[in-house]
């Protein structure tokens, strides 16, 4: 499994852009890499996930590196239900040995 | 309507007892998993289960034995409990193929005294 680093906290003023960092220097070439967040308290919920190309969603921006060893989530506008852990975890998908390992603990505040 | 949804939400039991954990999920997907988050927050997987079968079973005690009786229901039983099991249990679902994402349910929050 490819290792992640991710900062151990951020904070963020509302309605300010987060921008949340991983490096995965380990990545294997059929890895995709995805985002997932723990609210607290709630079960991880799925962001977004991408291979080589920058993806967009409806929650979040996926901006991965040429050489695919780092990847940055931004969420564009974020609010105070932005709140939570995030994870960024290499891997082939569904929920086969999703590793989360620490997160980054992103707080966002009036 | 909550996609996958477990029961119960919290449960104290007591050192020896036997509890059960019930999931189900409405999303029509074929892969199922338990996993379990720790005192530290880990997340690890313990389980997960295509189409009602058995193809991942991390290093689990034997005391824990998950049942699928069919593809949107996948429960935990778990024999003769420990203090260590405490812990919140997720249950997770995802669909057929490769990178897809899985959806979790709220967690149950197992406490053992």
């Amino acid at each position: 499994d490819a290792k992640t680093t991710q900062p151990t906290s951020m904070d963020c003023a509302e309605g300010r852009a987060a921008n949340l960092p991983c490096n995965h220097s380990t990545i294997s070439g059929n890895e995709y890499v995805y985002w997932y967040r723990q609210i607290h308290s709630q079960g991880p919920q799925y962001i977004i996930h991408g291979l080589k190309n920058n993806e967009t969603n409806e929650m979040a921006s996926l901006i991965i590196t040429e050489d695919r060893k780092s990847s940055t989530l931004i969420l564009p506008h974020a609010t105070l239900r932005d709140t939570a852990v995030y994870y960024c975890i290499p891997g082939t998908g569904g929920g086969n040995k999703l590793t989360f390992g620490t997160g980054t603990q992103l707080k966002v505040e009036l | 309507d909550t996609a996958v949804s477990q029961t119960p939400k919290y449960l104290v039991t007591q050192m020896g007892n036997d509890k059960s954990i019930k999931c189900e999920q409405n999303l029509g997907h074929d892969t199922m998993y338990w996993y379990k988050q720790d005192s530290k927050k880990f997340l690890k997987i313990m389980f997960s289960y295509n189409n009602k079968e058995l193809i991942i079973n991390e290093t689990v005690p034997n005391r824990f034995s998950p049942k699928s009786p069919d593809k949107a229901h996948l429960n935990l039983h778990i024999n003769s409990l420990e203090l260590g099991d405490s812990a919140v249990y997720f249950c997770a679902s995802s669909p057929r193929g490769q990178y897809t994402e899985a959806f979790f349910g709220q967690g149950t929050r197992l406490t053992v005294v």
